[in-house]
């Protein structure tokens, strides 16, 4: 158990429609990136929030957006939903503002159908 | 566009045999090599952090090198059993606040 979690494991929804995943870092990291696991794709970086802030973007599409609440846990919403947006979505929480050690969550299986 | 490949894409190897494979990365603006062990149905897992030119790692019966003037690691599996069966990724990053780029990964299979 990596100490990051990550609600809900497993989202059905139709194409148009708009979902957030949410995640809470490892108790006291101050940073959590989220990523994106395609079919046949890598782990792609999707976005950086380090103690509330932005930090840095990835490949994200317009359509998402994320932010990182006080409390540091961090939501990831995704607007205008499209079959290929089916994918695996992983947080990942670390200590400092560089990305050192990863430590992640168990995941989101979005399906879009 | 940041490239990290890895090579073999799968491996079967029998049950007590040894075996390694590579991660190759872009040897400038280099910060620190990830990786990260990922078995089916959990999540990604930190093996090692390398940042220094020459680094060895090691972890029980898994270990990897460095080298940043060429831009490539390699990870060690000695005595292969089967709980070792999982996905090995790497990934690279060049210190900056983007995440980790990962290469798509070495899926290893042990017979037993």
């Amino acid at each position: 158990d990596s100490g990051v979690t990550q609600t809900p494991k497993h989202l059905i929804t139709a194409t148009g429609q708009r979902v957030t995943l949410r995640c809470s870092p490892r108790s006291g990291d101050l940073s959590v990136y989220w990523y994106q696991q395609s079919l046949d794709q890598g782990l792609q970086f999707l976005i950086h929030y380090y103690n509330g802030e932005e930090r840095a973007k990835g490949n994200i599409l317009e359509r998402f957006s994320a932010q990182q609440f006080p409390d540091l846990h961090s939501e990831l919403n995704l607007s205008s939903l499209e079959l290929g947006d089916s994918a695996l979505y992983f947080c990942a929480s670390g200590a400092d503002s560089i990305p050192d050690t990863q430590y992640f969550g168990p995941g989101t299986r979005l399906t879009v159908l | 566009i940041l490239n990290v490949e890895q090579s073999p894409q799968s491996l079967h190897v029998q049950e007590g045999d040894s075996t390694n494979f590579t991660c190759s990365f872009p040897s400038s603006n280099f910060y620190a090599l990830h990786w990260y062990r990922w078995e089916t149905a959990k999540s990604p897992e930190a093996l090692f952090v390398m940042t220094l030119n020459g680094d060895e790692k090691k972890k029980g019966r898994i270990s990897a090198t460095l080298n940043t003037k060429e831009g490539y690691s390699y990870l060690y599996i000695k005595g292969s059993q089967p709980e070792d069966s999982a996905t090995y990724l790497c990934a690279f990053t060049g210190g900056g606040a983007d995440g980790l780029t990962f290469g798509k990964g070495t899926h290893l299979i042990i017979q037993p």
